[in-house]
């Protein structure tokens, strides 16, 4: 069964101290790994999206990085203002081989950055 | 770009009244759509995939008479929640699948807070 698992479920930061987040999953065949970030009482605001093991991509403070069994969310020196919930997903291929369009989501990490 | 916007962002309706959302990708085409619900400090979950001219596909659990989805264009899905009750006040969240050569991305709306009393 298809399954991503995201830790820690809460990370409390001081402003400027970096730290990572960690997303595993297990998918039969992995098309793509998705991070979003989500305010609260807000939709899920697109990040990044991973597709194959070694890619990394960067957005200001944030650097996503894949492996065949995990993602990681870097945040390097974060500012208060990247406080929110980090969302990670998988998309599979289905099993004929074709488009599989559904994301399975993980709980999420709720990042806390004080100043 | 890659914008979907909900509508309305807030509903308070009576028990036993009937809900409709609607879901918008405003500067895309999206043949397909999800609607999801999630409850507080909890993630989404996904209730049904929406495809233009088409049925929707419902997840496990979802009733299919209760939440009725139609996606009669390639740029708006509409959820109707019928007979709402309170257990169905939520927060439901669209998204809209942008595809663009091998990438499947989804955008969400803003999400609609639904509270029936």
């Amino acid at each position: 069964e298809d399954q991503v698992t995201q830790s820690p479920e809460a990370l409390r930061l001081q402003e400027g101290e970096s730290s990572s987040l960690n997303c595993s999953y297990t998918v039969s065949g992995l098309r793509g790994l998705f991070w979003y970030r989500q305010d609260p009482g807000k939709g899920p605001e697109f990040l990044f999206t991973l597709y194959s093991a070694g890619e990394e991509k960067e957005k200001e403070r944030l650097k996503a990085t894949l492996t065949k069994k995990e993602s990681f969310l870097h945040i390097t020196a974060p500012k208060p203002e990247d406080s929110a919930t980090y969302l990670c997903a998988v998309q599979a291929i289905g099993r004929l081989g074709g488009g599989y369009n559904k994301l399975i989501f993980g709980a999420g990490t709720r990042l806390a950055v004080h100043p | 770009g890659a914008v979907v916007s909900q509508h309305p962002s807030r509903v308070i309706c009576k028990s036993g009244t009937s809900v409709k959302i609607e879901c918008r990708s405003l500067d895309f085409q999206a043949t397909t759509m999800f609607w999801y619900r999630q409850f507080p400090k909890q993630s989404l979950m996904l209730m049904a995939t929406s495809n233009e001219g088409s049925k929707a596909t419902y997840e496990q659990g979802v009733e299919k008479d209760k939440f009725l989805i139609n996606h009669a264009s390639l740029t708006l899905s509409t959820l109707t929640v019928t007979s709402a009750h309170p257990e169905d006040s939520s927060f439901y969240i669209c998204s809209a699948q942008h595809r663009t050569g091998y990438s499947y991305e989804q955008y969400f709306g803003p999400g609609t807070r639904l509270t029936v009393t």
